[in-house]
Order: C-alpha cells, then sequence, then structure tokens
C-alpha cells in the first residue's frame, strides 16, 4: 500500500540556518512526489513537485527537494530560512487511480518554529 | 476571484443543525476533492467529483453530503454532526484526463468548522 513517511513532527531551526525536512514514501511504481505547506489557518500551498527527469527540483521560496529511488525519500532543502517559513509542511505521493482521478496520500506533517 | 475559494471561513453550528460548505475553482479544472483535516490525523480524503460525477466516497458518513453542480462548483451540505466531525475541510481541485499522467491539486483556504 501506498503510505508517506514523515520521521520528524517538529523542528526548530535559528533564522538563517538551513533546514532539511524529511520524506520517505512507499509506493510500487515510479512516484509523483510533492511537498505543500500550511500556514496557520490557511490552505495547503504547493511548494514543489517531480514528476520525472532530474531528481533535484526547485520550488517556490527558495526551497529544493532532492528525490532517491533508492532511498525511497524525497527530502525538502532550504539553505537559509526565514522567519515567514514558519509553517506545517506536508510531503504527498500521488497515484494515479482506474476511478479517473488523482488520488493524494499525505504525510502527518511537520511543523516547523523560526527562532529569531 | 483567483484559485479555490471556500465559504465560510469559519462555521459553528449545534448537532441538529443543517449548514452547506461551498468551494468553487476559478482554474478550468475538471476535478475537485473535499478533504477533513483534524488535529493530530494526517489528511482524509473525503469525496472526489471527477468531470462532475462522483468518483470517490471514502466510506465517509451519510451526515456528509456532497454536491457538484458543475466542473466548477462543490459543495458540502452538512446535518446532524457530531461533535468529533469538528475540523478543517478543504476543497481542492485539479486538472484530469488529457494524456498527461498526473496532476497536482490546488487546495483552498479550508472552512473551519466547530460541532456544538
Amino acid at each position: 500500500a501506498q503510505s508517506v513517511t514523515q520521521p520528524d513532527i517538529h523542528i526548530t531551526v535559528s533564522e538563517g540556518a538551513s533546514l532539511e525536512l524529511r520524506c520517505n514514501y512507499s509506493y510500487g511504481a515510479t512516484p509523483y512526489l510533492f511537498w505543500y505547506v500550511q500556514s496557520p489557518g490557511q490552505g495547503l500551498q504547493l511548494l514543489l513537485k517531480y514528476f520525472s527527469g532530474d531528481t533535484l527540483v526547485q520550488g517556490i521560496k527558495g526551497f529544493e527537494a532532492e528525490f532517491k529511488r533508492s532511498q525511497s525519500s524525497f527530502n525538502l532543502r532550504k539553505p537559509s530560512v526565514h522567519w515567514s517559513d514558519a509553517a506545517e509542511y506536508f510531503c504527498a505521493v500521488g497515484a494515479l487511480t482506474a476511478g479517473g482521478y488523482n488520488k493524494l496520500i499525505f504525510g502527518a506533517g511537520t511543523r516547523l518554529a523560526v527562532h529569531p | 476571484e483567483t484559485g479555490v475559494t471556500q465559504t465560510p471561513r469559519h462555521l459553528v453550528m449545534g448537532m441538529t443543525n443543517k449548514k452547506s460548505l461551498k468551494c468553487e475553482q476559478h482554474l478550468g479544472h475538471n476535478a475537485m476533492y473535499w478533504y477533513k483535516q483534524s488535529a493530530k490525523k494526517p489528511l482524509e480524503l473525503m469525496f472526489v467529483y471527477s468531470l462532475e460525477e462522483r468518483v470517490e466516497n471514502n466510506s465517509v458518513p451519510s451526515r456528509f453530503s456532497p454536491e457538484c453542480p458543475n466542473s466548477s462548483h462543490l459543495f458540502l451540505h452538512l446535518h446532524t454532526l457530531q461533535p468529533e466531525d469538528s475540523a478543517l475541510y478543504l476543497c481542492a481541485s485539479s486538472q484530469v484526463g488529457g494524456g498527461q499522467g498526473y496532476y497536482e491539486q490546488y487546495f483552498g483556504p479550508g472552512t473551519r468548522l466547530t460541532v456544538t
């Protein structure tokens, strides 16, 4: 069965420090992978996606993620965190379904706090 | 309006009330989704409409009733809810079909529902 694991429930970093959020997935075929961000009281905003090709993908707000098939991972990184990056981050794997829609399986999320 | 909009943003209702949540997408997509986001639980897919036809009903209690009158609008009708139904209800939309394969989902800001 498809699943997504985000091992870190909470992470705290200092402003200006680098960030890496971990994501591991379980999926039988080549996965479609996503990172979404959710600010308090808001919906989910797509940060970046991996469908195929270059395994290092760039997203919005200075984020990037690297797909590593051998490790079943899709970790999110940012070289220098800003206070406005404090939010909850969700990794997700997408699957095409026989029912004719695109299914998303989400991880439990990682809550990021940023210290000044 | 752009993207995916949801109204109301906040709703408080008693267990005997009937209310409806509304979602509208301005992206020209042909699939729409309802998700439930509870504290300490991963995002749960509730319903999917693809090309205005319901293609997924993820074992959701009958006190939740979706309606998709056209490809731009999606409703969630609520009646005789329970306190455990209090959650953030998120709407999303995506393209489906067209031969590309997978299409990402775009989310609205959500409706925060409190059942008293």
